[in-house]
């Protein structure tokens, strides 16, 4: 059974600060990987997508690498800003094809 | 392109009641899911269709959920004789297929009473 972890549950930066959002998935056996933004109250959207073949994916101040053999993916986000402050949720497709497989989330935080 | 549609956006169902929610994929999409997310909760796979066919509900409760992707309409989700427990976000998302980047709707709140 896939099981994701994402670290840390919550984390609060000042302004413009880089910052390494991580997740880790126990079946390496996996379709593709997808990183979501989660505002309260709203739906999800979709930040990312990482196929099993590609280590990385990069769009805007965003970029998402992939390391299959590991089971670990990290979502950088270069100069982080206020309207970043959201719930950021990885979640993997298995290859069985039926699912994806949601870790807990970051509750991140960005301060003026 | 619109995105994918939910509705309801809230709900208010007293306990014993049936609540149906509705879901409208993307154009050109043929595989929906639905997610619940409980309060303080994460998100948690509930059933994989296409249309007409229920690829997996292995994340549904055996009771009282049912769900059905009909060839014309939107996606029902159906809950009958609901409890407080139902209490939750229920989301949608569509993709064109397995492996394709997965849209999700903003959800429809459920609140039992």
């Amino acid at each position: 059974k896939q099981e994701v972890t994402q670290i840390p549950a919550a984390l609060s930066v000042p302004e413009g600060e880089n910052l390494v959002l991580n997740c880790s998935f126990t079946d390496s056996a996996i379709y593709n990987l997808q990183w979501f933004r989660q505002d309260p109250g709203k739906g999800l959207t979709s930040l990312l997508l990482i196929q099993s073949s590609q280590r990385e994916q990069t769009s805007g101040r965003l970029n998402a690498s992939l390391d299959k053999s590991s089971g670990r993916s990290t979502l950088y986000i270069a100069a982080s800003q206020p309207g970043d402050s959201a719930t950021y949720l990885c979640a993997v497709f298995g290859s069985s094809g039926s699912r994806l497989t949601f870790g807990e989330g970051t509750q991140l935080t960005v301060n003026p | 392109n619109a995105g994918v549609m939910q509705n309801p956006r809230h709900l208010v169902r007293r306990r014993g009641q049936e609540a149906r929610l509705r879901c409208s994929p993307m154009k050109g999409h043929s595989h929906v899911y639905w997610y619940r997310q409980l309060p303080e909760e994460g998100l948690k796979f509930m059933v994989y269709l296409q249309k007409e066919n229920i690829i997996d509900e292995s994340g549904m409760p055996k009771e009282r959920f049912s769900a059905e992707f009909p060839k014309e309409g939107p996606s029902i989700l159906r809950i009958q004789q609901v409890v407080r427990g139902d209490s939750a976000a229920y989301f949608c998302a569509s993709s064109a297929g397995s492996g394709n980047t997965i849209y999700f709707g903003e959800g429809s709140w459920l609140t039992v009473v």
